[in-house]
């Protein structure tokens, strides 16, 4: 099971964002981070806890290892607005975080 | 870059069998770097990982789900299949098909085709 927290994340625009991910079980650094924009599909941010994806501001980071992971984003910018999701593809079965849901403040 | 395709009812019947298509372009459903997944979201919901299909034909499945969930795979057409039988309003939602890069993540998703079930 992932646990993300908050469940909702108001943060004014420049400001810093620290999104939390836990697993019930360890997923060693097998962990990836989506952001899902109204209407849109998923798309991955972040694998392998810490390596963004193609294209992805340098401003998204991740870190963490075994049970407890963090996405950081260091300065809020009006697109990062959007629910965000870590996804465990350590174990079988893969498994996906509720969400959290960043606001604008 | 793969770009995948869902293809299948929009409203399926309670009680019946959900069956979706997923077709895989710029690139081969056989590789055996990728998972091929299916993920699903309830209106208004989070992201519900329903099960994996290797290349091989070797599916793992959502606990929650593996009783009524089966994944297939065609080499030959590039695509990749699941079926859901008995479904429930419950299992209204946008299905997702996903290529899964060993050791990434779900690196390129279908655009989601939404499956209603009525009464």
């Amino acid at each position: 099971v992932m646990t993300q927290s908050p469940a909702t994340l108001s943060v004014s625009p420049g400001e810093r964002a620290t999104l939390s991910c836990r697993a019930s079980q360890s997923v060693s650094t097998n962990l990836a981070w989506y952001q899902q924009k109204p209407g849109q599909t998923p798309s991955l941010l972040i694998s392998e806890t810490s390596t963004r994806a193609t294209g992805v501001p340098a401003r998204f980071s991740g870190s963490g290892s075994g049970t407890q992971f963090t996405l950081t984003i260091s300065s809020l910018q009006s697109e990062d607005f959007a629910v965000y999701y870590c996804h465990q593809y350590n174990n079988w079965p893969h498994t996906f975080g509720q969400g959290t849901k960043l606001e604008i403040k | 870059q793969l770009q995948l395709q869902e293809s299948g009812p929009g409203l399926v019947k309670s009680s019946e069998t959900l069956s979706l298509t997923c077709t895989v372009s710029g690139g081969y459903i056989s590789s055996g770097n990728y998972r091929w997944g299916w993920i699903r979201q309830s209106p208004g919901k989070g992201l519900e990982w329903i099960a994996s299909v290797l290349y091989s034909g070797t599916s793992f499945y959502n606990p929650y789900l593996e009783s009524r969930v089966t994944t297939s795979i065609d080499t030959s057409k590039n695509q990749f299949s699941l079926k859901l039988s008995s479904v429930t309003a419950a299992d209204t939602a946008i299905y997702y098909c996903a290529s899964h890069l060993i050791y990434v993540g779900y690196v390129s998703w279908g655009q989601g085709t939404l499956v209603t079930v009525s009464s």
